[in-house]
């Protein structure tokens, strides 16, 4: 067990839909991250909070965003689903701001978009 | 841009027997961080490593150890004695100074078979 908490652990909707994901990090954690995994795209990078402030993005949607409230915890909210955008999204928390900081990984969130 | 490449898509071995993950990363860095992250089929993203880019130094953990090698930009990982509880997908990624995400590679799926 990381520490790392997500919910839910799964997610079945349809397309058009949106749904928030939620995660909370390890104690004492700052920095948050969201990665989604896919079958053809693999493990890929969204974006990156830390203490309340976006840090980092990647490849993420602009029908995606994200916020980190004051206790830490992060919400991922995806709208107007596509089925494409059924995957795996993970949340991971480290430590502080730095690239050396390792990052622990939660459970998952598994979306269907059907 | 920092890439990460593992060429083993799928390795399956029979219980007892070594078996060695390759991992290949390409960055213009000096400084980065090299990680390997498993997950079994229950899905979750467990942190195996971390090893800098300073540290050369080959690591032994258990039946796991990891060779770093900075002429050939491979981090290649060696599982002894293979178990059945070994059976997952290994990923190894990549973060470099100055970024945040860590980049992964595809993984490579090891069955090991009883």
């Amino acid at each position: 067990d990381s520490g790392v908490t997500q919910t839910p652990k799964h997610l079945i909707t349809a397309t058009g839909q949106r749904v928030t994901l939620r995660c909370s990090p390890r104690s004492g954690d700052l920095s948050v991250y969201w990665y989604q995994q896919s079958l053809d795209q693999g493990l890929q990078f969204l974006i990156q909070y830390y203490n309340g402030e976006e840090r980092a993005k990647g490849n993420i949607l602009e029908r995606f965003s994200a916020q980190q409230f004051p206790d830490l915890h992060s919400e991922l909210n995806l709208s107007s689903l596509e089925l494409g955008d059924s995957a795996l999204y993970f949340c991971a928390s480290s430590p502080k701001l730095g690239v050396s900081d390792t990052q622990y990984f939660g459970p998952g969130t598994r979306l269907t978009v059907l | 841009a920092q890439k990460v490449t593992q060429a083993q898509t799928e390795i399956s071995v029979v219980e007892k027997e070594d078996v060695t993950l390759d991992c290949v990363y390409e960055t213009r860095d000096t400084t980065y961080y090299l990680f390997w992250y498993k997950q079994p089929p229950s899905g979750e993203l467990v942190f195996l490593i971390r090893r800098n880019s300073f540290d050369e130094q080959n690591e032994i953990s258990g039946r796991y150890s990891w060779n770093f090698q900075k002429s050939t930009s491979s981090f290649n990982f060696t599982i002894t004695a293979s178990q059945v509880v070994d059976s997952a997908v290994y990923f190894c990624a990549l973060s470099e100074a100055g970024s945040y995400q860590l980049t992964f590679g595809k993984g490579t799926k090891l069955s090991v078979i009883p």
